[in-house]
């Protein structure tokens, strides 16, 4: 997979407030997965997408493809402290899935 | 249940002294790889495998040896730890490379200390 960087490195937020990470890359992006890992957990897929311009939703959390294909977003909307957790984005190639360095969500009650 | 087993989950070793984490799947999965967690460098794949017999190299193979001679299991050996390789270490498996078989399941996850 192609190279993807990943912003914030960490962020904290009050309970309630929203949370956005995003994922960018220089390079055209066959698609892109969304995985969270909880503390002392491993990484469990949240979501794939494929098409430019792709909005999914599950539950409090909105995924997005940007249109050039070369950026994705995850935005959570009024956080909760189960939303704990390291979130990272992944490309896939042929033959490899290659990971950001993920955003580090901590959630204060 | 759909899983990857990896064993052990906790070590503590020293360094040269050979040892072996084994993976195992029961998703009939061709494709599985290995991973490794390090703070601020994220996941980053050691070796991986498309299907019994076939072996390559991710983006940080040196010090490690895998093999695949059953679908099922995929162990990762390193023959001479050093403390560099201090490390979690995650397996991880998908049905294949197409778009709808394309999602990994990792294992728990190995957390190795090489002293």
């Amino acid at each position: 997979g192609q190279q993807v960087m990943q912003i914030p490195q960490y962020q904290h937020v009050q309970e309630g407030e929203d949370f956005t990470t995003y994922c960018n890359s220089s390079t055209t992006l066959s698609n892109i997965q969304w995985y969270k890992q909880r503390p002392g957990g491993h990484p469990v897929f949240l979501i794939q997408l494929v098409k430019s311009g792709e909005v999914k939703k599950q539950k409090r959390l909105t995924f997005q493809f940007g249109e050039a294909k070369k950026n994705s977003s995850l935005h959570i909307t009024a956080t909760q402290t189960t939303d704990v957790g390291t979130y990272f984005c992944a490309s896939s190639g042929y033959s490899t899935l290659t990971f950001g360095k993920g955003t580090m969500l901590l959630v204060s009650p | 249940e759909a899983q990857v087993t990896q064993n052990p989950r906790y070590l503590i070793t020293v360094t040269g002294k050979k040892l072996t984490v084994t993976c195992s799947q029961n998703m009939n999965h061709e494709y599985m790889s290995w991973y490794r967690q390090d703070p601020g460098l994220g996941l980053r794949q050691i070796y991986y495998s498309m299907n019994v017999e076939v072996t390559d190299k991710g983006d940080v193979p040196e010090g490690y040896k895998v093999s695949r001679k059953e679908k099922r299991n995929f162990p990762l050996i390193l023959e001479s730890p050093s403390p560099n390789q201090t490390s979690l270490y995650f397996c991880a498996s998908k049905r294949g490379s197409s778009s709808g078989a394309n999602v990994l399941t990792f294992g728990a996850g190995s957390r190795l200390t090489v002293l």
